[in-house]
């Protein structure tokens, strides 16, 4: 079961947006709308940022947003902040009832 | 306060056994689907298994099928991971998340994890 793919690092200075990209295939982020990314800080257990592609979880700063073209999904933060630093790793619903994550990508805050 | 605990972990050799458990509070457990994922040291998430709120539906990684078995205590709010032939590729820290009333939801909640060290 291979992962889905994300750059493995982005950078951005505070104030800035970057953008996250997770690709797969149509057997998972093209051939349906169950795509989550979630926060890791080191140390620390994930966190739920968005899920079905673009909603996000009560509690969830709307500086994070998300969405889909094809079997590309994307993760975008705005107004980067220095606690936003953290490992990011994007989750599709595969077929055949299983789950498939990306490879992670550190963003650093500059 | 949504809260997942993690235990059972620990140091076995290759070719043992070790059954991880996950008390849940906070929530009500039994309408929620539950799930293991696991992460080896300084590499990403790898999810593991997952089972529906009523166990109609579960599922496993290929890379631990035949060998791990996901079961669930819904009166002791509880959920548990019992892995066989434990090898050296299954060292991990094992997380239990929390997702929804559906197989497809997302993972919501996440515990803290529990170290697995399989090593002669």
């Amino acid at each position: 079961q291979s992962a889905l793919t994300q750059p493995a690092s982005v950078s951005g200075s505070p104030g800035q947006s970057i953008t996250i990209s997770c690709t797969g295939t149509t057997s998972d982020i093209g051939g349906y709308n169950y795509v989550s990314w979630y926060q890791q800080h080191p140390g620390k257990g994930p966190k739920l940022l968005i899920f079905d592609v673009y909603n996000r979880p009560s509690g969830v700063s709307n500086r994070f947003s998300g969405s889909k073209s094809g079997n590309t999904a994307s993760l975008t933060i705005s107004g980067l902040q220095p606690e936003d630093e953290a490992e990011y790793y994007c989750n599709s619903y595969r077929s055949r009832n299983t789950w498939v994550f990306g490879g992670g990508t550190k963003l650093t805050v500059l | 306060e949504v809260q997942l605990v993690e235990s059972g972990g620990g140091l076995v050799q290759p070719g043992w056994s070790l059954r991880l458990s996950c008390a849940a509070s906070g929530f009500t457990f039994d309408d929620s689907a539950m799930h293991w994922v696991r992460q080896a040291a300084g590499k990403g998430l790898e999810w593991v298994s997952g089972i529906t709120w009523n166990s109609a539906t579960i599922n496993y990684a290929d890379s631990v099928k035949g060998r791990f078995t996901i079961s669930r205590d819904n009166a002791k709010n509880s959920l548990y991971l019992q892995m066989n032939s434990l090898t050296t590729e299954d060292t991990a820290l094992y997380y239990c998340a929390k997702g929804g009333e559906s197989w497809l939801d997302a993972f919501h909640m996440w515990g803290q994890g529990t170290m697995v060290t399989v090593s002669s």
